[in-house]
């Protein structure tokens, strides 16, 4: 399975910008990056997901290294519902040489929003 | 609204007896997938099913069983086999083989002790 790599914890202050950073030194070339968060209590959220190129959408940013060995989430500004774990998953399969794929959760990383 | 409905939210057996878990989406997704969660850990994958009436197992599916008669419903039994069922148990669903780039939708999950 292609495995990522993150910081088990990280602090940030509200309204201020945060950078999660992720490194997948063993994806292969069609691996899709894709973050997800937790809540506590809560089932995963989807938040983005990329290939090569940077992508942006309502609730953060993902910036891919042109190696794509690695990828930082942004959160332009940090809430504190924000507040939760953040999962950096390659969507691999689930069978080689198949077409069925699933999500490999690590340990994410806790990130905690100070007010 | 669409949505994937876990129930119920808490569960308690004693030890000896199976349970079913609910797990239901009206998102018309072809994909729907179990995953187990301990404290401090990451999501494991239990079963998976890619279509009506077929489903795989995941990396831990010892001790459970699962059916998927409906494309709505995918029901997961944890029988007597399991040896420390006590966990958070996350339902998913996605559109499924059509595309490796899509989201996953996750239920609110169940809290599950054995007492």
């Amino acid at each position: 399975d292609a495995k990522t790599t993150q910081p088990n914890s990280m602090e940030s202050n509200e309204e201020e910008p945060v950078h999660l950073p992720c490194n997948h030194s063993t994806i292969s070339g069609t691996d899709y990056i894709h973050w997800y968060r937790q809540l506590p209590s809560q089932g995963p959220e989807y938040v983005i997901h990329g290939l090569t190129s940077n992508v942006n959408n309502r609730m953060a940013s993902l910036a891919i290294a042109e190696d794509r060995k690695s990828s930082t989430l942004i959160l332009h500004r940090a809430t504190l519902r924000d507040a939760a774990v953040y999962y950096c998953i390659l969507r691999d399969l689930i069978k080689s040489g198949g077409s069925n794929y699933k999500l490999t959760f690590g340990k994410g990383t806790l990130l905690t929003v100070n007010p | 609204d669409g949505g994937i409905t876990q129930s119920p939210k808490y569960l308690f057996r004693k030890e000896g007896q199976n349970v079913t878990l609910s797990c239901e989406q009206n998102l018309n997704h072809d994909a729907m997938y179990w995953y187990r969660q301990d404290p401090g850990q990451g999501l494991r994958l239990i079963y998976y099913s890619q279509i009506v009436n077929d489903f795989q197992k995941g990396d831990i599916a010892e001790g459970y069983s699962v059916s998927r008669e409906k494309k709505e419903s995918f029901p997961l039994t944890v029988t007597s086999a399991q040896k420390n069922p006590t966990a958070f148990y996350l339902c998913a669903s996605s559109i499924g083989n059509r595309g490796r780039n899509t989201e996953a939708f996750f239920g609110q999950g169940t809290r599950l002790t054995v007492v």
